[in-house]
């Protein structure tokens, strides 16, 4: 099975920073990653897919890049309704493995 | 507006089984694979099971593969989960969630606002 290794598990930074998550995988995927943003007691929301693609209504500060085995979701200026914990998962094939999770906290 | 309600869980005696329902509305249900997907307390995401749109094709993580089974009734807009041989661990909160498209090459888009299972005696 594909192992989804993400990093880092937690990270605490202040309102306005640029805010890095990494999630490999241990063999190539294309770009078949999808980034969800968890909030404490809701359901998880697709933030990007294609491993860049934005969904619409997502706000424009949220990016992801990366394929193959190495992508990235980036905050550009962190907000605090960005507190959440975010996961990747790829989706081509069985098992549709996620990530451990990120857990973004405001310093 | 797409919405996933979901109904069932609560406590359940270790060895029982379980069985979640999720009433879909606002899309056409048979055109979209659906998934069940678990959060043990204070855990990350699990994804459990996938059947595509047409309900033919099945797959299920290795860790729950012969307990579990995944159906769907299209004439209903209604996906389930049957989890047997229940053991503590599958303590967890429970989604549904729609996929992008007819089978399992998409992520998911939507999601049910999930059940609480409770294993114990």
């Amino acid at each position: 099975d594909i192992q989804m290794t993400q990093s880092p598990s937690s990270l605490s930074a202040s309102v306005g920073d640029r805010v890095t998550i990494t999630c490999r995988t241990s063999q190539g995927i294309s770009n078949y990653l999808a980034w969800y943003q968890q909030k404490p007691g809701k359901a998880p929301k697709l933030l990007i897919s294609g491993a860049s693609t934005l969904l619409s209504g997502v706000p424009s500060r949220f990016s992801g890049s990366g394929s193959g085995t190495d992508f990235t979701l980036t905050i550009s200026s962190l907000q605090p309704e960005d507190v959440a914990t975010y996961y990747c998962q790829r989706y081509y094939s069985a098992p549709l493995s996620f990530g451990g999770g990120t857990k973004v906290e405001i310093k | 507006e797409v919405q996933l309600l979901q109904s069932g869980g609560g406590l359940v005696q270790p060895g029982g089984s379980l069985r979640l329902s999720c009433a879909a509305s606002g899309f056409t249900f048979d055109s979209y694979a659906m998934s069940w997907v678990r959060q043990a307390p204070g855990k990350g995401l699990e994804w459990l099971s996938t059947i595509s749109g047409s309900g033919r094709n099945t797959d299920s993580a290795d860790s729950v593969k012969g307990r579990l089974t995944i159906s769907r009734d299209n004439s209903k807009d209604t996906l389930y989960l049957q989890l047997d041989s229940l053991r503590v661990e599958d303590t967890a909160t429970y989604y549904c969630a729609k996929l992008r498209g007819f089978s399992y090459g998409y992520p998911k888009d939507c999601w049910g606002q999930g059940t609480l299972v409770t294993v114990s005696s």
